[in-house]
């Protein structure tokens, strides 16, 4: 499968812990974005990366997260002293670089604390 | 900043109904619009995309939409539904130029088609 992988795909942990997840884009996309999705609503854009470099970060992004691009290839979406409004299905997608590119999104990690 | 609305939470259908499903988007500028589709257990996939010329757009599996400026709308249609529909559908939007192609999404429509 050529898709957007992501790791794990379910993550428990309990409250005050540090969670780090993982994604591998489609290889030839340069961007890349992570996106936040709760219960009946819509994913919500949290931060992209143009290559190894973090372009844009939501007002969502408080500062206990942190994400890294540092090869231009994979992802890491790392949430430190996890809170339980944390919880979350956390989406992953790439795109080649380009305003009318579409996103490919993986299936997601889906984060519950306890 | 853009929004998205979508009115219809759920909708339930039974098979060979025709479908719509409204989509608005709140935002001054040029925009990229797009519907996706989320079958249960499987990850987002794009069902169409609109970014400039014929206003009425055709996706996968018989799928369109029609952009309508005036109106900020980009709804979701269907002429005959089936079963394998059943599925949550995103409206998604994103400004150009300079906007990063970062989606706004809609909260979401879950179609149940019943047999």
């Amino acid at each position: 499968d050529t898709g957007v992988s992501q790791n794990p795909r379910h993550k428990i942990t309990k409250r005050g812990q540090n969670v780090t997840f993982r994604c591998d884009p489609i290889s030839e996309h340069n961007r890349l974005y992570w996106y936040r999705q709760t219960l009946g609503q819509g994913p919500e854009f949290l931060t992209y990366f143009q290559n190894e470099a973090q372009l844009e970060k939501s007002r969502l992004l408080s500062d206990r997260f942190s994400a890294e691009r540092p090869k231009g290839s994979f992802s890491t979406l790392e949430i430190q002293r996890t809170e339980q409004g944390d919880s979350a299905m956390y989406l992953c997608a790439s795109s080649l670089q380009g305003e009318n590119q579409p996103q490919h999104f993986g299936d997601g990690t889906r984060l519950s604390i306890l | 900043a853009q929004s998205v609305s979508q009115h219809n939470h759920h909708v339930i259908l039974s098979e060979a109904a025709s479908l719509e499903l409204g989509c608005n988007y709140s935002y001054g500028g040029t925009v990229n619009l797009f519907w996706y589709v989320q079958y249960p257990g499987q990850h987002l996939q794009l069902l169409l995309k609109y970014f400039s010329g014929d206003p009425l757009v055709k996706g996968i599996k018989g799928f369109e939409a029609e952009f309508i400026k005036s109106k900020f709308s980009f709804n979701l249609r269907k002429p005959s539904v089936q079963w394998s529909d059943t599925a949550e559908y995103f409206c998604a939007v994103n400004a150009r130029p300079g906007g990063g192609n970062k989606l706004t999404f809609g909260t979401g429509t879950q179609l149940k088609v019943e047999l």
